[in-house]
């Protein structure tokens, strides 16, 4: 099992739609990140989060430290928003800043 | 362009062919990275380097080779690689400063095809 867990891994909404993404974790963590990856491989970064919760343009991160979870929000999705979400936990106490992954949430948004 | 520039992002060897993988960032970062993106499987760390030092190895074949000449500049050095070994090869950057994920700073990638 994973050490880190998205759901969907698949996710079809409608152009307007409210998304939401969610992402639980299993081991002490220092941060999380929300990344995006759109077709052709270069992966962005959306958020990185420690506490409490985060906005950008249409895009919202929550994090509840306490129950291991997080969630990323989309409002008024767009099909440009149509790529791969994931979610990566830096784990406390590691040496460096390497990050543990999700295996990501393919969203497709339609006209 | 993130600020981290992979080359090249395309690349086709063949299974006794010898190539580099290149990573280049200018944002001043002190540490970077080597994961491995195999279909329908996270992100797969390879290396780290923090100042320039390899602190992490997760058990990466040898044919598989690092290379941090300087604080800016990563290789991957590939020989004799087998077809599973085709994959999204990313490198990543981020400043170590005891704390998690400053500044973490992903390339686009290496699209690589071993045939």
């Amino acid at each position: 099992k994973n050490e880190v867990e998205q759901s969907p891994q698949n996710l079809t909404a409608q152009e307007g739609e409210f998304i939401t993404i969610n992402c639980s974790y299993s081991v002490g963590i220092s941060a999380l990140h929300w990344l995006q990856q759109h077709p052709g491989g270069g992966i962005v970064s959306l958020f990185m989060l420690s506490s409490g919760k985060k906005k950008h343009g249409r895009l919202i991160a929550t994090i509840n430290i306490q129950e291991k979870h997080s969630s990323l929000h989309i409002t008024a999705s767009h099909p440009r928003d149509s790529a791969v979400y994931i979610c990566a936990v830096k784990e406390n106490g590691g040496a460096t800043n390497k990050l543990i992954f999700g295996t990501g949430t393919l969203l497709a948004v339609q006209p | 362009e993130t600020g981290v520039t992979q080359t090249p992002r395309h690349l086709v060897m063949g299974m006794t062919n010898k190539k580099s993988l290149k990573c280049e960032q200018h944002l001043g970062h002190n540490a970077m990275y080597w994961y491995k993106q195999s279909a329908k499987k996270p992100l797969e760390l390879m290396f780290v380097y923090s100042l320039e030092e390899r602190v992490e190895n997760n058990s990466v074949p040898s044919r598989f080779s690092p290379e941090c000449p300087n604080s800016s500049h990563l290789f991957l050095h590939l020989h004799t690689l087998q077809p599973e070994d085709s994959a999204l090869y990313l490198c990543a950057s981020s400043q170590e400063e005891g704390r998690a994920g400053y500044g973490y700073t992903f390339g686009s990638g290496t699209r690589l095809t071993v045939v």
